[in-house]
């Protein structure tokens, strides 16, 4: 199956800095998601970019196929960003939606 | 449009007891799947469907049961419950393979086994 790696396992920022999530994928993808779980364990859909680039607030997600990797970059972080950040894909060929190992981020005020 | 629903949210058992885990979508979606999500890890894959009457195993399917009688429905079955079966699940749809192929999440059942 396909290999979701993503980078760095963990990340501490302050209030307002900015940062860049890496995911690397190792097969052609029709699906790349990032998500975000908060602390009460619920999966939030931030992006959904198998190619290209989108742009919501604050989060922005840039995915290059070709290349295989993606990034999901925040700024002005704020407390509430904290969570652990998830990437999953699934092949263009296949039906299994995987998930990288994740992001532990913790934004302190 | 409710999404993805699972019940319960909370569930505690005893070792050797049985429960199946709800999961319904209103997307009319024809992949469903299950993951765990064990602490400071990932989600696995437990088991998936690619549409009703059809089901197939994931990354760890020992000691669960799927079936897919609907569209709508996949429940998830622990025939004998262990304590390795605590962990929290998840339910997941989407369309895996024409147009939008985004999956959406339940909003997960925390198991406990004692």
């Amino acid at each position: 199956g396909i290999q979701v790696e993503q980078s760095p396992p963990d990340l501490i920022l302050q209030e307002g800095a900015n940062s860049t999530l890496r995911c690397n994928f190792s097969d052609s993808v029709n699906n790349l998601q990032w998500f975000h779980q908060n602390p009460w364990g619920q999966l939030i859909n931030l992006f959904y970019i198998p190619s290209g680039t989108k742009q919501n607030g604050r989060l922005s997600a840039t995915t290059v196929a070709t290349e295989r990797y993606s990034l999901l970059y925040i700024s002005s972080s704020q407390t509430t960003d904290s969570g652990v950040y998830f990437c999953a894909a699934k092949k263009t060929s296949g039906s299994r939606l995987t998930f990288g190992e994740g992001t532990q981020l913790t934004v302190n005020p | 449009n409710a999404g993805v629903t699972q019940t319960p949210k909370f569930q505690v058992l005893k070792t050797g007891q049985s429960m199946t885990l709800q999961c319904a979508q209103d997307m009319n979606h024809e992949y469903m799947s299950w993951y765990r999500q064990d602490p400071g890890m990932g989600l696995r894959l437990i088991h998936y469907s690619v549409g009703a009457g059809i089901t197939d195993q994931g990354e760890v399917p020992n000691g669960y049961n799927v079936s897919r009688s609907t569209t709508e429905d996949f429940p998830l079955r622990l025939l004998s419950a262990a304590p390795s079966q605590t962990s929290v699940y998840f339910c997941a749809s989407s369309y895996p393979n024409r147009g939008n192929t985004e999956a959406f999440f339940g909003q997960g059942t925390r198991l406990t086994v004692v």
